[in-house]
C-alpha cells in the first residue's frame, strides 16, 4: 500500500522560507519510473501543481514559482523536501504530496496524494 | 500553458439523479491526457478517471469520463449521498493544471 504523509512548520512568517517533507513508503524513489510531485491549495480555491522529482533526479517546477522552489529528495529515508523561498502571505494554503505516473517529462495523473498540511503565512 | 475552465461552478441535485460536469480546454489536449479526481472537506483529492475515461482502481462504475480535444465530461449516472464533493479535472504534461472545481452539493 503507498501512503505520503506531509509535515512541516504550521506558521511562517513573510519573508521566511518554508521547509515541507514528503515521508512515503510502499515505493522506493530510487525505483525506475517513480516520481513524487508537490501541489497546494490555498483556502476555499483550487489546486496547484508546484514541482516534481523523479526517480533519477530529474526535477520540474511550475514555471510562476520555480525562482522560489526547490525540490529534493532523500531515498535512503523516502523522504522528498519541498523549499520555498520568500514565503508571502498568498502562499497560504494546503500543501499536498502525491506520486505520479508519468511518460517522460509528461506528468500523468497524482495517485495518491498525502492528507495535506496547512501552512499559515502571517507576522 | 493550458487553462481548464469547469463549468457549472455549482450543481444542486438531489440522491439518485444523473450529474454532468464539464471541462473545457484552452487548446487542445493531447491523447485525452486529462483525469478527474474527487474532493470531499477536509480530505486530499481522490483520482477517479485518468485517460479521460479511465476508471481508477476502486471507482463505482457510476463514474464515467468521456472527451477529447477541447471538451471533457464526467458523468455520474445516480448520485449517491457519499459524491457530493467538489470535482477537479487536470490536463497532463511538463507543467500540468487544474480547472477551478465544480461543487456538486445537495438540492
Amino acid at each position: 500500500q503507498v501512503t505520503l504523509r506531509e509535515s512541516g512548520p504550521a506558521l511562517v512568517k513573510p519573508t521566511q522560507t518554508l521547509t515541507l517533507t514528503c515521508t512515503f513508503s510502499g515505493f522506493s524513489l530510487s525505483t525506475s519510473g517513480m516520481c513524487v510531485s508537490w501541489i497546494r491549495q490555498p483556502p476555499g480555491k483550487a489546486l496547484e501543481w508546484l514541482a516534481r522529482i523523479d526517480w533519477d533526479d530529474d526535477k520540474y517546477y511550475s514555471t510562476s514559482l520555480k525562482t522560489r522552489l526547490t525540490i529534493s529528495k532523500d531515498t535512503s529515508k523516502n523522504q522528498v523536501v519541498l523549499t520555498m523561498t520568500n514565503m508571502d502571505p498568498v502562499d497560504t494554503a494546503t500543501y499536498y504530496c502525491a506520486r505520479i505516473q508519468a511518460a517522460g517529462a509528461t506528468t500523468l495523473w497524482f495517485d495518491p496524494w498525502g492528507q495535506g498540511t496547512l501552512v499559515t503565512v502571517s507576522s | 500553458e493550458i487553462v481548464l475552465t469547469q463549468s457549472p461552478a455549482t450543481l444542486s441535485l438531489s440522491p439518485g439523479e444523473r450529474a454532468t460536469l464539464s471541462c473545457g480546454a484552452s487548446q487542445s489536449v493531447s491523447s485525452s491526457y486529462l483525469a478527474w479526481y474527487q474532493q470531499k472537506p477536509g480530505l486530499a483529492p481522490r483520482l477517479l478517471i485518468y485517460d479521460a475515461s479511465s476508471r481508477a482502481t476502486g471507482i463505482p462504475d457510476r463514474f464515467s469520463g468521456s472527451g477529447s480535444g477541447t471538451d471533457f465530461t464526467l458523468t455520474i449516472s445516480r448520485l449517491e449521498p457519499e459524491d457530493f464533493a467538489v470535482y477537479y479535472c487536470q490536463q497532463y504534461g511538463s507543467s500540468p493544471t487544474f480547472g477551478g472545481g465544480t461543487k456538486v452539493e445537495i438540492k
